[in-house]
């Protein structure tokens, strides 16, 4: 159990739809990255957020949206979803930025 | 462009026997790389980590080595057991452009490893 809980585990949506996906870093850890693993691809960086602030982008779509509460808590929003959405989605968190990732179970998005 | 490839998506090899999984990049600024190790259904681990200024990197049955001058490096396991059945991601850390800025971790697509008993 690496400590980062990703909720909800399935997703399965229509195309058009907007989703919500929810990560808990490991206690004590600042920094929450999102990355998308698609079918036969290696994990793409998304967004990362230390401390509540955006602090470095990757290949994030401008439908996909991200934020980190005071709680350190995370939520990636997906909206106008395509069925090339469909992925599974991985929240990391670290104690700092340059810490090894701690990575949760993912949640497997299907768009319809 | 793929900065950091695993030209092999699955290797096989008999329980007690060396398991080697190779990775390749191409970007000279990468400053430290990783071997995160996933299973079905949950998500990756980190396995063992390399610094660019060091060739090789051992931890119990799983040692590192980089070569820096041919962009490689490569994760031996000895001797692999079923347990190690999983699929292994290469990653690679490229350091923030600016002070205050962030790093950035790229990863491969990942290699299948099947230790059969």
């Amino acid at each position: 159990d690496s400590g980062v809980t990703q909720t909800p585990k399935h997703l399965i949506t229509a195309t058009g739809q907007r989703v919500t996906l929810r990560c808990s870093p490991r206690s004590g850890d600042l920094s929450v990255y999102w990355y998308q693993q698609s079918l036969d691809q290696g994990l793409q960086f998304l967004i990362q957020y230390y401390n509540g602030e955006e602090r470095a982008k990757g290949n994030i779509l401008e439908r996909f949206s991200a934020q980190q509460f005071p709680d350190l808590h995370s939520e990636l929003n997906l909206s106008s979803l395509e069925l090339g959405d469909s992925a599974l989605y991985f929240c990391a968190s670290s104690v700092r930025p340059n810490s090894p990732l701690h990575f949760g179970n993912g949640t497997r998005l299907t768009v319809t | 462009d793929q900065q950091v490839k695993q030209n092999s998506p699955s290797l096989s090899v008999q329980e007690g026997r060396i398991s080697i999984l190779n990775c390749d990049y191409t970007n000279s600024m990468f400053d430290y790389f990783l071997w995160y190790k996933k299973y079905p259904a949950e998500g990756p681990t980190f396995l063992i980590s390399i610094s660019s200024i060091k060739d090789k990197n051992e931890d119990g049955r799983f040692t590192v080595f980089l070569n820096k001058s041919a962009k490689h490096l490569s994760l031996h396991i000895v001797p692999s057991q079923p347990g190690d059945s999983a699929v292994y991601f290469c990653a690679a850390r490229l350091q923030a452009i600016r002070q205050g800025g962030s790093e950035k971790l790229v990863f491969g697509k990942g290699t299948k490893l099947t230790v059969n008993p």
